[in-house]
């Protein structure tokens, strides 16, 4: 197993433009996370799956931001008509939920949007 | 309302010296809790977590941290810090559904 991967590394993009990024979770998590992280903080939570299931989003993804786990494998996120503010660093991470254990993210190297 | 705060945003330690780095949580109920490390361009890699029972924690790279529920808090700590050591330090409380990470300490090591 490779990992969490995500698709592209960096993103330059114009405001008002669109953009979709990919995250590839480890085979056998059934659980993906989407994490935002701006310059000098910590990640913050936008939403997370489990399976197919888009189960919690937190408030900071407005209804710009879009993310899918169409069969429960692969996810995207897509953000419409971008801002500079969207501009961060996307981090995808995947877990295991296994009755009473959490093992815990394994996070991918993310995205980095920069919106010029 | 559910925070993490790392008090120290910068910490310089010189090589071969004990690192400790503090993490102070407010949450609603027992915590998970992990401490993550990032590189420069890289993600999160988890050093180590607690759930429940002991207390101390053992992680990868020599790490280890302290659980104490009266002072809310899960420090990290290394006895002999390595050169490779130097980044920036996440810890992050959470439940089974999502995390709060602080915002995070940067960590230099001096030769």
């Amino acid at each position: 197993d490779t990992g969490v991967s995500q698709d592209p590394r960096h993103k330059i993009t114009k405001r008002g433009q669109n953009v979709t990024f990919r995250c590839d979770p480890i085979s056998e998590h059934n659980r993906l996370y989407w994490y935002r992280q701006t310059l000098g903080q910590g990640p913050e939570f936008l939403t997370y799956f489990q399976n197919e299931a888009q189960l919690e989003k937190s408030r900071l993804l407005s209804d710009r931001f879009s993310a899918e786990r169409p069969k429960g494998s692969f996810s995207t996120l897509e953000i419409q008509r971008t801002e500079q503010g969207d501009s961060a660093m996307y981090l995808c991470a995947s877990s295991l939920r296994d009755r009473d254990i959490h093992y815990g993210y394994t996070f991918g190297s993310g995205t980095r949007l920069t919106v010029v | 309302a559910q925070s993490v705060t790392q008090p120290d945003i910068h910490i310089t330690v010189s090589e071969g010296a004990s690192l400790e780095l503090r993490c102070n949580y407010s949450y609603g109920a027992t915590p998970y809790l992990f401490w993550y490390v990032q590189s420069p361009g890289q993600g999160l890699q988890l050093l180590l977590k607690y759930f429940s029972g002991d207390t101390l924690v053992q992680g990868i790279k020599g790490f280890e941290a302290e659980f104490k529920r009266s002072q809310s808090s899960f420090n990290l700590r290394k006895p002999s810090v390595h050169w490779s050591d130097a980044a920036e330090y996440f810890c992050a409380v959470g439940d089974f559904n999502k995390f709060y990470f602080g915002s995070g300490t940067k960590l230099n090591v001096k030769p």
